[in-house]
């Protein structure tokens, strides 16, 4: 099992442009989080998807904005690129079923520079 | 959301217990104690979680109040590999907070040869 795959990996964008990120969660999980990690910050909750819905969202504009596929696999878009979104992107993914009481397991990240 | 508070930082030795605190005095009845750990330039791995009792796994030990304001992570061996930003998290059961983990700023642990 590769666990979580995030791609890419690096990418640099200019201000104004849209990004799509990609996620591929663990085989078997059907909930799938994305978390923006500014430097020497936590990670804050984006988004949660699950059924193809977005079931909970942080405190994030209506720039970012993301989809899930029937294969449980999601997209992360922002438009409008700002110099502050420039960040380390992760997601991460859980079964629904036990997800209070289960371990969520997070790629290693798409890391964002927004020039 | 419930918050957690942890120390900035904390050091140990190597082969040395340590033992991380969080304090989360809002916690209400259905939220879980998660704690996960950060590596430079990685994502965030799962270390325990708990909700009443105290927990055990083969990474370290988790030590929860009786009136569950705080909890303690217990790492019985640091070895080097164990250095890393330590966050206490409650992943909330209710409403708007369903499954969402809320990040703090976490406990900086640095281990001494």
């Amino acid at each position: 099992d590769a666990g979580v795959t995030q791609s890419p990996t690096h990418l640099i964008k200019t201000r104004g442009q849209q990004v799509t990120l990609r996620c591929s969660p663990k085989s078997g999980h059907d909930t799938v989080s994305w978390y923006q990690q500014a430097l020497g910050q936590g990670p804050q909750f984006i988004f949660q998807y699950y059924e193809e819905e977005e079931r909970q969202r942080g405190n994030f504009p209506d720039r970012f904005s993301g989809h899930q596929f029937p294969n449980y696999s999601s997209e992360l878009n922002v438009n409008a690129l700002l110099l502050g979104d420039s960040a380390l992107y992760l997601c991460a993914s859980s079964p629904r079923v036990s997800l209070m009481n289960t371990e969520a397991f997070f790629g290693q990240g798409t890391r964002l520079t927004v020039v | 959301d419930a918050k957690t508070t942890q120390p900035n930082s904390m050091e140990s030795n190597e082969e040395e217990p340590v033992h991380l605190p969080c304090n989360h005095s809002t916690i209400s009845g259905t939220d879980y104690i998660h704690w996960y750990r950060q590596l430079p330039s990685q994502g965030p791995e799962y270390v325990i979680h708990g909700l009443t009792s105290n927990v055990n796994n083969r990474m370290a030990s988790l030590a929860i109040a009786e009136d569950r304001k705080s909890s303690t992570l217990i790492l019985h061996r640091a070895t080097l590999r164990d250095a890393a930003v330590y966050y206490c998290i409650l992943r909330g059961a209710g409403g708007t907070s369903y499954g969402k983990l809320t990040f703090g700023q976490g406990t900086i642990l640095t281990v001494h040869p």
